[in-house]
C-alpha cells in the first residue's frame, strides 16, 4: 500500500506571496491532518479533515487554511507569507482521525 | 502552553545500552499515548504506542512506560543500535474523540558504535 505522498517536497517563496501544498493519504484512510515543524518547536498542530470537513484547528492566523477533496487529498494554503513560515509542512493520515497516523515525508518551505 | 513536554533535547548512548526517553504531560485527560521516530528528511514514523489503562506496552526492543500518577512516560530501547538514532517524539490526543495531537519537541537520540 502507497504511503502518504506529499508535494512538492520543497519550496522557496518570497514575502508576500501565497502557497500551496498538496498531500495524498494512504488508501482508504478519511482523516488527514497537517503540522508545521520549526526547529526547538516540535510539531505544531494545524487542522485535521475528515470528509472534507474540518473538525480541528490549531493555533494559527487565517493566513494558513486547507481543503480535503471527495478523494480524501487534502490542500493547504498559506496566503501572505511572512519569514517566520519558512519551516517543514507535514501532512499525516489515519483512519478516522483517532488512531495513529502516517506522516508523509514533508514540504520544506523556505521564505526568503 | 505545552502540554507534551521533553526536557532532554538529546541524548547519546553507547550501542548496546538502554536508551530511556521521557516525556511528561500536563493534562490528567489524556489516556493515549504516541511515539514516532524520524529521521532527517523524512516524515515522523509511528513506532509504539500506549493505553491509559496499561502501564506498559512492548514491541520488541521498544517498551514504553506509563506512570500515571507522575504524568510520565518513557521509551527503553534495548539495545540501542546505530539506526535507531533518530529525533524521537511523544504525542497525545488532546482528549478523547478528538483529532487534535499535540507533540513534544522531541529528543535527539544518537547511539554511538
Amino acid at each position: 500500500k502507497a504511503g502518504v505522498t506529499q508535494t512538492p517536497r520543497y519550496l522557496i517563496k518570497t514575502r508576500g506571496q501565497q502557497v500551496t501544498l498538496s498531500c495524498s493519504p494512504i488508501s482508504g484512510h478519511r482523516s488527514v491532518s497537517w503540522y508545521q515543524q520549526t526547529p526547538g518547536q516540535g510539531l505544531q498542530f494545524l487542522f485535521e479533515y475528515f470528509s472534507e470537513t474540518q473538525r480541528n484547528k490549531g493555533n494559527f492566523p487565517g493566513r494558513f487554511s486547507g481543503r480535503q477533496f471527495s478523494n480524501s487529498r487534502s490542500e493547504m494554503n498559506v496566503s501572505t507569507l511572512e519569514l517566520g513560515d519558512s519551516a517543514l509542512y507535514l501532512c499525516a493520515s489515519s483512519q478516522n482521525g483517532n488512531t495513529e497516523q502516517y506522516f508523509g515525508p514533508g514540504t520544506r518551505l523556505t521564505v526568503t | 502552553d505545552q502540554q507534551v513536554k521533553q526536557n532532554s533535547p538529546s541524548l547519546s548512548v553507547q550501542e548496546g545500552r538502554i536508551s530511556i526517553l521521557n516525556c511528561d504531560y500536563t493534562n490528567s485527560m489524556f489516556d493515549y499515548f504516541l511515539w514516532y521516530k524520524k529521521y532527517p528528511a523524512e516524515g515522523p514514523t509511528f513506532l509504539i504506542s500506549i493505553s491509559s489503562i496499561k502501564d506498559k506496552n512492548e514491541d520488541g526492543r521498544f517498551t514504553v512506560f506509563l506512570n500515571k500518577s507522575a504524568k510520565h512516560l518513557s521509551l527503553h530501547i534495548v539495545p540501542s543500535q546505530p539506526g535507531d538514532s533518530a529525533v524521537y517524539f511523544c504525542a497525545a490526543p488532546t482528549s478523547s474523540g478528538t483529532y487534535k495531537y499535540i507533540f513534544g519537541t522531541g529528543t535527539r537520540l544518537k547511539v554511538l558504535a
